[in-house]
């Protein structure tokens, strides 16, 4: 089973600030990596696709990259609508695995 | 309207059935992989399965085959079954729309609101 490792699991910022959320995975998932956004009793949201495509209609403020197992969630500008809770999901193989989340507070 | 809907009990009793349907108003239910996933604060998120169409299934073996999904096209319904619950299946449970092929069938990119079930006597 794959394992990721998302960090930090809560993060404070100002608008304007820039913030990355990190997740690390236990082995090579190649570019199986997605990013979501979830406020309380709402739907998540699709972000960042295969690690670094942005989902058609999300901000251009939200970016995502990789170095080899290591995959960012970066966003700049922040905005107070951007508080929310954000993971990772791997979907290279099966049991399909989560990050264990990231609250943002504006 | 919502695109995709969590409904069921809220509460379930020790050893029971948890059962619980998705209804999906965005697309055609029979062309695409739909997972169950789950979110609760000592494990975080978890994936379930997946089911599509006529009867493509993949399991979380963590499980141990207490899972059943399926699926009806006429109502485009997806259902899920969990049997023999203890307090630890007690999350708010999720359905997600995944991609059409293998390979793809987490790819998330829509996903209900979610709905709490609580395990307890």
């Amino acid at each position: 089973e794959t394992t990721l490792t998302q960090s930090p699991a809560f993060l404070s910022a100002t608008p304007g600030d820039r913030v990355t959320i990190s997740c690390k995975a236990s082995e090579d998932i190649d570019d199986d990596v997605n990013w979501y956004q979830q406020k309380p009793g709402k739907p998540a949201i699709f972000l960042i696709q295969e690690g670094t495509k942005l989902i058609r209609g999300v901000p251009s403020r939200f970016s995502g990259s990789r170095f080899g197992t290591d995959f960012t969630l970066t966003i700049n500008n922040i905005e107070s609508e951007d508080a929310a809770y954000y993971f990772c999901l791997q979907h290279d193989n099966v049991p399909f695995t989560f990050g264990q989340g990231t609250k943002l507070e504006i | 309207q919502v695109p995709l809907q969590e409904s069921g009990p809220g509460l379930v009793k020790p050893s029971e059935t948890l059962s619980l349907t998705c209804s999906v108003s965005v697309t055609s239910i029979n062309s695409y992989y739909w997972s169950w996933i789950r979110k609760s604060p000592g494990k975080g998120l978890e994936w379930l399965g997946c089911f599509s169409y006529p009867g493509n299934i993949k399991q979380n073996p963590s499980l141990r085959g207490r899972v059943a999904m399926s699926l009806d096209a006429s109502r485009n319904h997806f259902y899920l079954s969990l049997r023999s619950v203890t307090a630890a299946d007690t999350a708010v449970y999720y359905c997600a729309k995944g991609g059409k092929s293998s390979g793809w069938e987490a790819n998330f990119d829509l996903w209900g609101p979610g709905i709490q079930v609580t395990v307890s006597s």
